[in-house]
């Protein structure tokens, strides 16, 4: 589990900041994913990347921006923060092969982020 | 378009007790439904997936094609399964998650 880690664990901003969710790992994932976790709606995914530079649109993904310059790094940034950003943010990482075993998704401890 | 239905939010049994956390999915293709969870202050990590058709820490779990679920099953519940129950179901790359199910086990 130490593979994956987030940073920060928690966060305070204020609406209209922008702030960078940090995530890594180490195990040379090629499939990492940004999710945020609210309760009544569970987890839903805001972007994925299949590889570096290859990233794409989840569920909910209005308001965010991702980046993936190297395999082990996937930051999430909220350019401009507003209050209904305010949960839980899972990022998780997952190999790829042709065996469906590979494709178990690890998450990393979560980042709680307060919009005031 | 997929979607994983979750019907109960809270299910709150006694130690010892069967437990069953249901699972409904809607999706054209071939499904391929995992479970995850999620301790207190812990991150999510995966307890089963329906392919392996193995059983964890007692639990099971049994694809149903014609009732399109996924019910998480456990015949005799114990305090440390108290824990957040996400079922998923995978397309392409991606997971699609349920709302999630809060097992309480009481003493």
């Amino acid at each position: 589990d130490a593979g994956i880690t987030q940073s920060p664990r928690y966060k305070i901003t204020e609406t209209g900041r922008q702030v960078t969710l940090m995530c890594h790992q180490t195990w040379s994932h090629s499939y990492m994913f940004w999710y945020r976790q609210d309760l009544g709606h569970g987890l839903r995914l805001i972007y994925y990347s299949a590889a570096a530079d290859i990233t794409d649109k989840g569920e909910v993904s209005d308001g965010y921006v991702v980046s993936r310059s190297k395999t082990e790094n996937f930051p999430l940034t909220l350019e401009s923060a507003t209050r209904s950003q305010t949960s839980v943010y899972f990022c998780a990482s997952s190999g790829y092969g042709t065996s469906l075993i590979s494709y178990e998704q690890y998450f990393g401890p979560g980042t709680r982020l307060t919009v005031t | 378009a997929q979607r994983v239905t979750q019907p109960e939010k809270l299910l709150s049994v006694f130690k010892g007790a069967p437990v069953e956390l249901k699972c409904n999915y809607s999706y054209s293709g071939s499904p391929e439904l995992f479970w995850y969870v999620q301790y207190s202050r812990q991150r999510l990590q995966l307890l089963l997936r329906h392919i392996s058709r193995e059983s964890i820490k007692g639990f099971t779990a049994d694809l149903n094609k014609g009732e399109t679920s996924f019910h998480l099953k456990k015949p005799f519940a114990q305090e440390e399964d108290s824990a957040m129950y996400y079922c998923a179901l995978k397309r392409y790359s991606t997971l699609t998650f349920g709302k999630g199910t809060m097992l309480l086990v009481s003493p």
